[in-house]
């Protein structure tokens, strides 16, 4: 069983806020980071396909980075919004013959008006 | 272009029942997963068909039986149903070369 962590489980923030959020997983055998946003009874859609070293992508208001000698990646949110409420899922898959594509439990955002 | 297809939305189960959960894909992807949702618990991954005439377990394989029927269709069979396995079962299929995943719109399973 691989090990994925997110922190923190849950977050409140205000309107305006900026916050960010970690994805740990194992340094050995990295293929890909992935980050996928969650909204309630819906499925899970990408953000973010990550695969080199300080690898940093953008989309909006919401960026990550990668570090996959230290096995960790942030996902930042700058100027939270309402409709930024969802959670955040992190993604790893190892490659190197293990197709095993391992989930954390999600990062839950709610962004108060 | 449907995307994952997730068959059916909702099921009841009475203990000891068995169904199957079937997924399709219609994007060419090699690699399919079925994931169940449990409150606190994220996705975890029941098991996984890196291709076509393949099956793997993941996490939390018991009770659960698997088919990749061919490239497209992935389908998971409860045999005989626990309260245990009440939960919200999501397919996925990755694509090739990122392993990005599309997700169907996932079954909400009670099992009585």
């Amino acid at each position: 069983i691989l090990n994925v962590e997110q922190s923190p489980q849950s977050l409140h923030v205000q309107e305006g806020d900026s916050t960010n959020f970690t994805c740990s997983f194992p340094s050995s055998n990295f293929y890909a980071l992935h980050w996928y946003r969650w909204e309630t009874a819906k499925s899970p859609e990408a953000l973010f396909v990550m695969t080199l070293n300080g690898d940093e992508k953008k989309k909006g208001r919401i960026s990550a980075t990668l570090n996959t000698k230290e096995g960790y990646s942030y996902l930042y949110i700058k100027g939270s919004q309402p409709e930024d409420s969802a959670t955040y899922l992190c993604a790893f898959y190892p490659g190197a013959g293990s197709y095993q594509l391992t989930f954390g439990k999600g990062t839950k955002l709610s962004v108060i008006p | 272009n449907a995307g994952v297809t997730q068959t059916p939305k909702f099921q009841v189960l009475k203990t000891g029942q068995s169904m199957t959960l079937q997924c399709a894909q219609d994007m060419n992807h090699n690699s399919m997963y079925w994931y169940r949702q449990d409150p606190g618990m994220g996705l975890r991954l029941i098991y996984y068909s890196a291709s076509e005439g393949t099956t793997d377990k993941g996490e939390v394989p018991n009770g659960y039986n698997v088919s990749r029927l061919n490239k497209r269709e992935f389908s998971l069979r409860l045999e005989s149903a626990a309260p245990s396995q009440t939960s919200v079962y999501f397919c996925a299929s990755t694509e090739t070369v990122s392993f990005e995943a599309f997700f169907g719109q996932g079954t909400r399973l009670t099992v009585v």
